[in-house]
């Protein structure tokens, strides 16, 4: 089945700067890449997404890039804030349905 | 994106107890729902996907007879925990899939169980 890691598992930054999230996937007919962003205690929500005949797709401060060939995507975020502050999960869906979600990355956003 | 409930948000039981979980899609008629499990700082992991009027599909190691999933309507999913034991404690989340060309997961805001 699909295998997805996910790097760093923790990340700091101070305000302003940019973080950069990456995950690889194992399986080639993966063709869908959610990002879900969650807070303590709350639900996964979904912050940005990317199908596999997109490389790249960009939202306000927020931007995701996939590479096909070397079976890796990326969340980039600018300018980041500490409302920024949270878990990220990628994900890798193969059938449409099922979401293989990588292990998550604490980011903290240092005022 | 689908608005998706759980029912109760929180929930403390006693050992050897049952406990129900009900997931409900508000705005969206959902053939297909997810039930996951999440424990602190952990990633989602799936248990099983739940699809109306039909038996649910189980990953592999979790228990079908310990983790009872119905799909009864399309809009309605329930998870009973049986015979609930202190391992069993977690945040439980389900979530709703879309579909018909968008087929991103929308979560419910989870149910924390905590059993004594």
């Amino acid at each position: 089945g699909e295998n997805v890691e996910q790097h760093p598992s923790t990340l700091s930054v101070q305000e302003g700067d940019s973080a950069v999230i990456k995950c690889t996937y194992s399986d080639s007919a993966s063709n869908y890449f959610p990002w879900y962003k969650q807070e303590l205690g709350k639900r996964p929500q979904l912050i940005i997404d990317i199908r596999s005949n997109v490389g790249e797709k960009k939202d306000q401060r927020i931007a995701v890039t996939l590479n096909k060939t070397a079976k890796h995507f990326s969340l980039h975020i600018t300018e980041t804030q500490p409302e920024d502050s949270a878990v990220y999960f990628c994900a890798a869906s193969t059938t449409g349905n099922q979401f293989y979600f990588g292990t998550g990355t604490s980011l903290t956003v240092i005022p | 994106g689908a608005v998706v409930s759980q029912h109760p948000s929180r929930v403390i039981c006693k050992s050897g107890t049952s406990v129900k979980i009900e997931c409900r899609s508000l705005d969206f008629q959902a053939t297909t729902m997810f039930w996951y499990r999440q424990f602190p700082k952990k990633s989602l992991m799936l248990m099983a996907t739940s699809n109306e009027g039909s038996k649910a599909t189980y990953e592999q190691g979790v228990e079908k007879d310990k983790f009872l999933i119905n799909h009864a309507s399309l809009t309605l999913s329930t998870l009973t925990v049986t015979s609930a034991h202190p391992e069993d404690s977690s945040f439980y989340i389900c979530s709703v899939s879309t579909q018909g060309g968008v087929e991103t997961q929308y979560f419910g805001p989870g149910t924390r169980l905590l059993v004594l």
